[in-house]
């Protein structure tokens, strides 16, 4: 089962921030937090990842909380090239199973003119 | 920096034909992975490589599915005598191993569907 919980739908007006949330109270030390997304018919895009610290870059910004049971996507200025699946998965770095992402149903995010 | 590219785009056969996909990693991932997606779920995971090696298999991948990577390269996936519940995207993704959290990047898939 996947680790992670997220509300199954959104919707955000354009040029506005677009903030997804994800739950995942029962991640390990070890697991990072991966986000992508999916525009129909295409393959998941990574966006962005981070295992404790905020991170940022050019497409996002990822914020997880202090006991890191938690996270927040912000999309600054969501476009309507931003409607899409947004997917949050953990996913460990050693072991067994560590290699494959286990995606869940995401977030459909929908950016509205 | 060409993506993933995966042949064919689609792929249209008849219930008991084999079919075969082609995956081209990004140059220098040395780790490749399948996965398979239907309609309205996320992708499912179904097998790594890193390099030649078969390292990981899912329960998923049915002794009807046979993947490889000869070189360390392309790698292709084969179903044999599909099935109606074939159908799907198959998805190819690669990485690095340079550092324990490389991202995955993934192609546009190839779109199965059985008569």
């Amino acid at each position: 089962d996947a680790k992670t919980t997220q509300p199954p739908s959104m919707d955000c007006a354009e040029g506005r921030a677009a903030n997804l949330p994800c739950n995942h109270s029962t991640i390990s030390g070890n697991e990072y937090v991966y986000w992508y997304r999916q525009i129909h018919s295409q393959g998941p895009q990574y966006i962005i990842h981070g295992l404790k610290n905020n991170e940022t870059n050019e497409m996002a910004s990822l914020i997880i909380t202090e006991d890191r049971k938690s996270s927040t996507l912000i999309l600054p200025h969501a476009t309507l090239r931003d409607t899409a699946v947004y997917y949050c998965i953990v996913r460990g770095y050693s072991g067994a199973g560590s290699y494959q992402l286990t995606f869940g149903k995401g977030t459909k995010l929908s950016v509205i003119p | 920096d060409t993506g993933v590219s995966q042949d064919p785009r689609h792929k249209i056969t008849k219930r008991g034909q084999n079919v075969t996909f082609r995956c081209d990693p990004i140059s220098e991932h040395n780790r490749l992975y399948w996965y398979r997606q239907t309609l309205g779920q996320g992708p499912e995971f179904l097998t790594y490589f890193q390099n030649e090696a078969q390292l990981e298999k899912s329960r998923l991948l049915s002794d009807r599915f046979s993947a490889e990577r000869p070189k360390g390269s392309f790698s292709t996936l084969e179903i044999q005598r599909t099935e109606q519940g074939d159908s799907a995207m198959y998805l190819c993704a690669s990485s690095t191993s340079s550092g324990s959290n490389q991202p995955q990047h993934f192609g546009d898939g190839t779109r199965l569907s059985i008569l």
